[in-house]
């Protein structure tokens, strides 16, 4: 398996244009988690799904920030309109707990850079 | 609500000095979970503890689960330059399996 896989890798946007994240999680993996990373903030849950359902939102900082999983391989993390201090590395992990094994696999990661 | 405390944020070691770095709970954990990420990188699985009083070794690296399954420890012996990083632990957040993380402590080698 090539885990889990994120696009693009960098993405640098102006303030007020929409940026769109994008996530490949590990096949068989029910378990998806989008985490921002930043050096003031440090490793911070946004969004979690089970089984392509939302459980979890309370950490998307605010309505600018959406997240989808319209199936078990794809997941999307939308920010509009995107400002300045969202500037950060953007991590989409996977995992599935059923195995007895709650490990997260994370992707390499999104660094947006929002001018 | 459920925290993971780590200490310390950073630690300056010398090339073949040890090092140490400690998660605290909240809570009492069913698991905890180690992870590294190297500079620019994601973070990487490392091990999960889950008995009371385990220690499990990997290499150089030695990993302590408490008594009381709300504290863990990591312990590098003789650092290397492949060492450097921050060092997370995490915990699953009660009935579910969110992950509750630490807040990383970075190893920095001195030149």
């Amino acid at each position: 398996d090539a885990g889990v896989i994120q696009s693009p890798r960098h993405e640098v946007t102006e303030m007020g244009q929409e940026v769109t994240l994008r996530c490949k999680p590990i096949s068989g993996h029910d378990y998806l988690f989008w985490y921002r990373q930043t050096m003031m903030r440090g490793l911070e849950l946004l969004i979690y799904f089970n089984n392509n359902v939302p459980i979890d939102d309370s950490g998307m900082p605010e309505d600018r920030f959406s997240a989808k999983m319209p199936n078990a391989s794809f997941s999307t993390l939308k920010i509009q309109p995107s400002e300045p201090r969202d500037s950060a590395v953007y991590f989409c992990a996977s995992s599935r707990p059923g195995t007895g094994r709650t490990e997260a696999f994370f992707g390499q990661g999104t660094r947006l850079t929002v001018v | 609500g459920q925290q993971v405390m780590q200490i310390p944020q950073y630690q300056h070691v010398q090339e073949g000095e040890d090092f140490t770095t400690y998660c605290n709970s909240s809570t009492t954990l069913s698991n905890i979970q180690w992870y590294k990420q190297r500079p620019g990188g994601h973070p990487v699985f490392l091990i999960q503890l889950v008995k009371s009083g385990e220690v499990k070794k990997q290499k150089r690296l030695t990993f302590q689960f408490g008594e009381a399954k709300k504290n863990s420890s990591l312990h590098i012996t003789a650092t290397q330059t492949t060492d450097v990083g921050t060092y997370f632990c995490a915990g699953p957040r009660d009935s579910n399996y969110q992950l509750i993380w630490g807040a990383g402590t970075k190893l920095i080698i001195k030149p």
